[in-house]
């Protein structure tokens, strides 16, 4: 069974720095990987998918990819208030690649941004 | 919010009592699923579906029953609730490989 693993923190960044989510995944056949962010009392929301190697930016947000290493990183540049919330990473459970058997999520990580 | 609504919201119910939550999308699409989230365990999936009476288990099926009479209909059925399926249920649907979510029922068993 793939397992998907977060620091599940709190981790303290203060507003306006680089705030930096690690994640490992234990599949090395994964092929989606996806970050939520989820307010206390809301649904996940999603912030960005990535699929090859590498970087993908969308505005503030960086996915980053490592195969490799079995690694996806979240950088959140120009950190703000609203920011604060738990981010999840997933990864796809099946040989499908684009989720459509469902994701298998880490348990998050709590990121409170200080003013 | 990718058009599903969850039904309903939140629910106090027994144990040993039946529960059904109802997920209801209005987009069409074609897969469907039930995750639950609870405090240290993180998003797991349940069950899901892939077309009309298609569906299958996820990582945690036991004690869970769904159908799919209907495209914008995922119902999810507790045959006789434990106190241990106290928690958050997301609906889900996948668009463009990407899966969205509804906004959720809180269910109490007591």
């Amino acid at each position: 069974q793939k397992e998907v693993e977060q620091n599940s923190g709190p981790l303290s960044v203060p507003e306006g720095a680089i705030a930096s989510l690690n994640c490992t995944y234990s599949d090395r056949g994964s092929q989606s990987f996806f970050w939520y962010r989820q307010y206390s009392g809301k649904s996940p929301e999603l912030i960005m998918f990535i699929y090859s190697n590498g970087d993908k930016e969308d505005g503030r947000f960086t996915a980053q990819l490592n195969k490799a290493s079995q690694y996806v990183s979240l950088l959140i540049r120009d950190s703000q208030p609203s920011d604060s919330a738990t981010y999840l990473c997933a990864v796809n459970r099946g040989g499908s690649g684009g989720g459509a058997d469902g994701l298998t999520f880490g348990k998050g990580t709590h990121l409170i941004i200080q003013p | 919010d990718a058009g599903i609504t969850q039904s309903p919201r939140h629910k106090v119910t027994e144990t040993g009592t039946p529960v059904t939550l109802r997920c209801h999308q209005t987009e069409n699409h074609r897969y469907m699923y039930w995750y639950r989230q609870d405090p240290g365990h993180g998003l797991r999936l349940i069950h899901y579906s892939y077309g009309v009476k298609d569906t299958d288990k996820g990582e945690v099926s036991d004690g869970y029953s769904v159908s799919r009479s209907k495209t914008e209909d995922f119902l999810l059925t507790l045959e006789s609730a434990t106190s241990s399926q106290t928690s958050v249920y997301f609906c889900a649907i996948s668009f463009q490989g990407t899966q969205y979510f509804g906004p959720g029922t809180r269910l109490l068993v007591l």
